[in-house]
């Protein structure tokens, strides 16, 4: 069964502070590594996606990593409008979608 | 582009009730899904069509749970009679189903409907 875990679950931060946020996962035969950005109140919004290990994807402050067992999201530089929970999910041979619990990103100002 | 659709936004109903859940996703995806958001907690898949087929139902409560995809493009998710444990957000996702090389496609979702059963 696929599985995956996030850390930490929550996480606080001063504005410019960097940090990582971690997901640690299995999975049979991975199709997809997906990060995810959710705010209170709102669905779900796509941020990346991984194929394989090695590759690296960066969208202004946000860089995710993956290696054959977990990925990490790297905030360089956060700002108060970053605060939000990451979602990390992954898709297998069974083309489901499991998601973590996700980590709950605060930035003070 | 517009997003994936989702109405009501919000919902409260007392227990044994039933209630429907709708959603129009992207214009030409053909994967429609159903995830239930417990407080807490990430999404859990409750079904996915593939056009108006069922691809994977083995996640819904089938006693209590029903979904249609009439047409092949919008959804509804119903719930009857509701137990307090369904109080949850119930978001739609769609992707196009393109898939190329075997990779995983991409899921947009809406905004979910907030369900309170009292």
């Amino acid at each position: 069964e696929d599985q995956v875990t996030q850390s930490p679950e929550a996480l606080r931060l001063q504005e410019g502070e960097s940090s990582s946020l971690n997901c640690s996962y299995t999975v049979s035969g991975l199709r997809g590594l997906f990060w995810y950005r959710q705010d209170p109140g709102k669905g779900p919004e796509f941020l990346f996606t991984l194929y394989s290990a090695g590759e690296e994807k960066e969208k202004e402050r946000l860089k995710a990593t993956l290696t054959k067992k977990e990925s990490f999201l790297h905030i360089t530089a956060p700002k108060p409008e970053d605060s939000a929970t990451y979602l990390c999910a992954v898709q297998g041979g069974s083309e489901k979608l499991v998601f973590g619990k996700g980590t709950k990103l605060t930035v003070n100002p | 582009e517009a997003g994936v659709a989702q109405s009501p936004r919000y919902k409260i109903i007392e227990k044994r009730q039933s209630v429907a859940f709708w959603c129009n996703p992207i214009s030409g995806h053909a994967t429609l899904y159903w995830y239930q958001q417990i407080l807490g907690q990430g999404p859990k898949l409750l079904i996915q069509f593939q056009n108006n087929g069922v691809v994977d139902d083995s996640q819904l409560p089938k006693d209590r749970f029903s979904a249609e995809r009439l047409k092949g493009v919008d959804s509804t998710l119903k719930i009857q009679p509701a137990k307090l444990e369904d109080s949850a957000v119930y978001l739609c996702a769609s992707s196009l189903d393109d898939r190329t090389g075997g990779n995983g496609e991409t899921q947009y979702f809406g905004p979910g409907t907030r369900l309170l059963v009292l």
